[in-house]
């Protein structure tokens, strides 16, 4: 079956302590992107990746990490989470840069105390 | 900048009735506009595009959608609106730099 699979659901932590979503689609698809759901405010992109090796900035990429290693993974790392980095985190691939519209994920439940 | 507005954060149709959701942007070169829907505890799914063509796009679950270039509107359609419709629907436009940005959402409830 098509999909992007997020790793975990949910989670909750603690200030400062390092973390990682993981992220990994099995389409092939060169375009990855996060994005963050905060009620009042839609979906708004922290980062993405046109292909391997290859990553920018979104509209709110202050505390947030990825990496594009291989063409299917695409994590995100919170080198030391704050509470206002508690969101709901969905990660999304598409090919073609995103001209066919995106596959998302589940998404990510996070909460920083 | 790029943009997309949502004007309405909630829209109520009773159900066998037509029902629009309203969607504006503002974007440089050609847009590539695209609708999304997200049911409780769960991630969105895709509706419908317009890239290029046909300004009436046609999608998933009886949608379409209108692309109307002089009014920068992209707006969301359905001839007689379902209970099952009742669900949060995102508008999204992707800009020449690869950027995809989505609008705020509207919650879109249907009453029997």
């Amino acid at each position: 079956e098509a999909q992007v699979t997020q790793n975990p659901r949910y989670l909750i932590t603690v200030t400062g302590k390092k973390l990682t979503v993981t992220c990994s689609q099995n389409m092939n698809h060169e375009y990855m992107s996060w994005y963050r759901q905060d009620p009042g405010l839609g979906l708004r992109q922290i980062y993405y990746s046109m292909n391997v090796e290859v990553t920018d900035k979104g509209d709110v990429p202050e505390g947030y990490k990825v990496s594009r290693k291989e063409k299917r993974n695409f994590p995100l790392i919170l080198e030391s989470p704050s509470p206002n980095q508690t969101s709901l985190y969905f990660c999304a691939s598409s090919p073609l840069g995103g001209l066919y519209g995106y596959t998302f994920g589940s998404g990510t439940r996070l909460t920083v105390v | 900048a790029q943009s997309v507005a949502q004007p309405e954060d909630q829209v109520n149709v009773a159900e066998g009735n037509p029902l629009t959701v309203k969607c504006t942007y503002s974007v440089s070169g050609n847009p590539y506009l695209f609708w999304y829907v997200q049911y409780p505890n769960r991630g969105l799914q895709f509706l419908l595009k317009y890239i290029t063509g046909d300004n009436l796009v046609k999608g998933s679950y009886g949608f379409e959608a209108e692309f109307n270039k002089s009014q920068t509107s992209f707006h969301l359609k359905k001839p007689s609106a379902l209970v099952s419709d009742s669900a949060l629907y995102f508008c999204a436009v992707r800009d020449s730099a690869s950027k995809i940005i989505f609008g705020s959402g509207t919650r879109l409830s249907i009453w029997p």
